[in-house]
């Protein structure tokens, strides 16, 4: 699995855009991005994840440089119930977890 | 859709018992689960990875005679914690594989609180 670095902490203000950074300069090429959250005492919460291409859901977008070293996690409209730690995971099954990003969406 | 349980949510027990934790993939078959656990303040930590009808793979460190896992059915995987010490007293999360055809995706169920006294 890629070693992957993301920010100990960040914050943002309710309702603009969360953008959630991570470095996986390891990666290899058959390895998927994943980003899941954990919000306080629960089990973590998939997200998305991604390949090559940018990809979007219904609770985010994922944006993936053209190397493929690091992703942008976009949460578009950030709410207080987005406030959790988030985890960028670069690998395969079974998925390692590394410290995340605590998000603190604020008033 | 993707949705897993775990029963019990939380459970306290004496030191010595054995605790049994259960962990069901409800909409979808999974052939592929793995337990993790979790410190308070840490990062989730995977324990094992168990296939149905197989015996599972535990990670370097952790007792597969003190955590036994089985994963009798396509539903379902339980943990017992054998004689348990405070020391295993954690959040103990399972996570079962939904086979995709390009890509498989690890769905998570909320977590079991082990106290042990």
């Amino acid at each position: 699995d890629a070693k992957t670095t993301q920010p100990p902490s960040m914050d943002c203000a309710e309702g603009r855009a969360a953008n959630l950074p991570c470095n996986h300069s390891t990666i290899s090429g058959n390895e998927y991005v994943y980003w899941y959250r954990q919000i306080h005492s629960q089990g973590p919460q998939y997200i998305i994840h991604g390949l090559k291409n940018n990809e979007t859901n219904e609770m985010a977008s994922l944006i993936i440089t053209e190397d493929r070293k690091s992703s942008t996690l976009i949460l578009p409209h950030a709410t207080l119930r987005d406030t959790a730690v988030y985890y960028c995971i670069g690998g395969n099954t079974p998925l390692v977890f590394g410290k995340g990003t605590r998000l603190s969406v604020i008033a | 859709g993707a949705v897993v349980s775990q029963h019990p949510s939380w459970v306290i027990c004496k030191s010595g018992t054995s605790v049994k934790i259960e962990c069901r993939s409800l909409d979808f078959q999974a052939t592929t689960m793995f337990w993790y656990r979790q410190f308070p303040k840490q990062s989730l930590m995977l324990m094992a990875t168990s296939n149905e009808g197989s015996k599972a793979t535990y990670e370097q460190g952790v007792e597969k005679d003190k955590f036994l896992i089985n994963h009798a059915s396509l539903t379902l995987s339980t943990l017992t914690v054998t004689s348990a010490h405070p020391e295993d007293s954690s959040f103990y999360i399972c996570s079962a594989m939904d086979f995709q055809p390009h890509t498989d995706t690890q769905y998570f169920g909320p977590g079991t609180r082990l106290t042990v006294l």
